[in-house]
């Protein structure tokens, strides 16, 4: 079975710090990883995609994959406590898009 | 991306009843894919409806359960049959937008079902 595994939390962080959210996947094969963001009481919104082993960084946002150890992260820079929210880690090990269960992240003022 | 929108937002139904979500798309996607998130979990592809011909389901999701209509490139219905409580979840329309297999997602509909 495929996995894609995230620790539920919660990650509490100070404004302005950064915030690391983790997660592993099980499929060496995967190919495509994506990060979303959830609110609560609402859908999944995309926030970064990342193919190539390395950073890859959108405003203050920066996402990180490592095939090797089979890891990826997403940084968030000087957290908002509007970042609050559950953030999936979601990754193609074939055709399929396969979800976490997500990080909950906890940005105090 | 894609504007979705998801038609009921929240429903409260009886055991036994069924339930139609629809779901349309502001542009033509060749799929339209239905999740279900439960509570406390998170999202569980049910199956992809392609225009034209019959839908793809997951393991452990069946037709007589949820079928699925796919009508045109911008509109797909998912009802939910025969419901009990443990069907109380929140199911999600989701579109492809892009190629890079990025999916994009309606605004959900709650559904309670007592």
């Amino acid at each position: 079975q495929k996995e894609v595994e995230q620790n539920s939390g919660p990650l509490s962080v100070p404004e302005g710090a950064i915030a690391s959210l983790n997660c592993t996947y099980s499929d060496r094969g995967s190919q495509s990883f994506f990060w979303y963001r959830q609110y609560s009481g609402k859908s999944p919104e995309l926030i970064m995609f990342i193919y190539s082993n390395g950073d890859k960084e959108d405003g203050r946002f920066t996402a990180q994959l490592n095939k090797a150890s089979q890891y990826v992260s997403l940084l968030i820079r000087d957290s908002q406590p509007s970042d609050s929210a559950t953030y999936l880690c979601a990754v193609i090990p074939d055709s399929t898009l396969t979800f976490g269960k997500g990080t909950m992240l906890l940005v105090s003022p | 991306s894609a504007v979705i929108s998801q038609k009921p937002s929240r429903d409260i139904c009886q055991r036994g009843t069924s339930l139609t979500i629809q779901c349309q798309v502001d542009s033509q996607v060749t799929m339209m894919f239905w999740y279900r998130q439960q509570p406390g979990q998170s999202l569980t592809l049910i199956a992809t409806a392609n225009q034209g011909s019959e839908a793809t389901y997951e393991s452990g999701f069946v037709i007589d359960k949820f079928p699925i209509s796919r009508p045109n490139l911008t509109f797909s219905t998912l009802t939910v049959s025969n419901m009990s409580p443990e069907d109380s979840s929140i199911y999600l329309c989701s579109v492809d937008v892009g190629g890079a297999g990025e999916k994009y997602f309606g605004p959900g509909t709650r559904l309670l079902v007592l």
